[in-house]
């Protein structure tokens, strides 16, 4: 059973401070690697997906990486913003777009 | 964003009563998801679809049953109410390991 975890669980920074997030998962028969970000109380905005064959994504100051042997990928956030404070959810789907999603990491960034 | 709407956004009802819950899609999208978002647990599979008429179990999909009879509309149905069943339910669409979107969200409180 695929199980996809993240690290940290939370993370407080200053404002404009470059910042890693991390997620693992166990099987690295994927298809692809999503990021979503989540508000309190809202649903899930789809940040980057990266396809297996990929190594990476960017989208604006967002850059993810996937390293599927090792079973890693980052979420790389330049200059973060306190518009940036949000829940970050990295998930994985294999077959059949069968999704299975980190538990999250609490981003505040403070001003 | 994606044109997803789910319906109702709020519901409370008494344990042992049926329940329905509605997915709409305006994108012509093949993939159809449901999945429970509880504290602890993270975002969960309950079922999928991947064409009208065809679906899936997912992770937890015990107490759940789902429908699809147009490419528009997944119902999930939960036919006998319990407490557990509590939660945040989200509806997600995709085409075939492509970005999956999400709609905004069903709170659900079984009294």
């Amino acid at each position: 059973k695929q199980e996809v975890t993240q690290i940290p669980a939370a993370l407080s920074v200053p404002e404009g401070e470059n910042l890693v997030l991390n997620c693992s998962f166990t099987d690295s028969a994927i298809y692809n690697l999503q990021w979503f970000r989540q508000d309190p109380g809202k649903g899930l905005t789809s940040l980057l997906l990266i396809q297996s064959s990929q190594r990476e994504q960017t989208s604006g100051r967002l850059n993810a990486s996937l390293d599927k042997s090792s079973g890693r990928s980052t979420l790389y956030i330049a200059a973060s913003q306190p518009g940036d404070s949000a829940t970050y959810l990295c998930a994985v789907s294999g077959d059949n777009n069968d999704m299975r999603f980190g538990a999250g990491t609490r981003l505040t960034v403070k001003p | 964003d994606a044109g997803i709407t789910q319906s109702p956004r709020h519901k409370v009802t008494e344990t042992g009563t049926p329940v329905t819950l509605r997915c709409h899609q305006t994108e012509n999208h093949r993939y159809m998801y449901w999945y429970r978002q509880d504290p602890g647990h993270g975002l969960r599979l309950i079922h999928y679809s991947y064409g009208v008429k065809d679906t899936d179990k997912g992770e937890v999909s015990d107490g759940y049953s789902v429908s699809r009879s147009k490419t528009e509309d997944f119902l999930l149905t939960l036919e006998s109410a319990t407490s557990s069943q509590t939660s945040v339910y989200f509806c997600a669409i995709s085409e075939l390991r492509e970005t999956q979107y999400f709609g905004p969200g069903t709170r659900l409180l079984v009294l």
